[in-house]
């Protein structure tokens, strides 16, 4: 089955630097990825997904990813962080046809002002 | 559109209690799902339900049945709860298989057995 890992538990930016949180994925095919944000007693909400195709995906809320087969990575980014953008992140890999979705344990960003 | 609406929003009970979580998805989604949530260790699964009329185990099953009562609704019942069952519970809703398909989820429901 595939698994998904984020390095990182927590991050600090300032508000209006960039930002990049990790996601390493393990799957033996070409997985599908997403990145869902999770905002404070709320559920977790789409930010963009890959399936195929170019690897620079763009989402919601200004923030891309791109998925690297080499590095079995697939790393969230956003030139320029808002306050409102502090949340909990969550990577996920999924398969077409098991029926299976991985989370990792999930990034929580604080933005400094 | 309400997409995915669990009820209730937060439940306290005691070891041995028994209740139901439910949910229900205006979307006409085809797969629901319920998760569990605890802190450093992501979602994990509990069971999911790919069609009307199918349900199958997950990650972490034991302690937990569902029912899809239709396919709109998908219920979770714990039949004797138990403090390590204390966490945040997700419902979700995939339009087919979610191995693929992005998920849509319910608020939560905070869960704390004592």
């Amino acid at each position: 089955a595939q698994s998904v890992t984020q390095p990182d538990i927590h991050i600090t930016v300032s508000e209006g630097a960039s930002l990049e949180l990790r996601c390493n994925y393990s799957y033996g095919a070409t997985p599908y990825l997403f990145w869902y944000v999770q905002s404070p007693g709320q559920g977790l909400q789409l930010l963009l997904k890959y399936f195929s195709g170019d690897t620079l995906v763009q989402g919601i809320k200004g923030f891309e990813a791109e998925f690297k087969r080499s590095q079995s990575s697939f790393n969230l980014r956003k030139p320029s962080v808002h306050w409102s953008d502090a949340a909990e992140y969550f990577c996920a890999v999924g398969a077409q046809g098991n029926n299976d979705m991985r989370f990792g344990a999930g990034t929580r960003l604080t933005v400094k002002p | 559109n309400a997409g995915v609406t669990q009820t209730p929003k937060f439940q306290v009970l005691k070891t041995g209690q028994s209740m139901t979580l439910q949910c229900a998805q205006d979307m006409n989604h085809n797969s629901m799902y319920w998760y569990r949530q605890d802190p450093g260790m992501g979602l994990r699964l509990i069971y999911y339900s790919a069609s009307e009329g199918t349900t199958d185990k997950g990650e972490v099953p034991n302690g937990y049945n569902v029912s899809r009562l239709n396919k709109r609704e998908f219920s979770l019942r714990l039949e004797s709860a138990a403090p390590s069952q204390t966490s945040v519970y997700f419902c979700a809703s995939s339009e087919w298989d979610r191995g693929q398909s992005p998920l849509h989820f319910g608020n939560g429901t905070r869960l704390t057995v004592t």
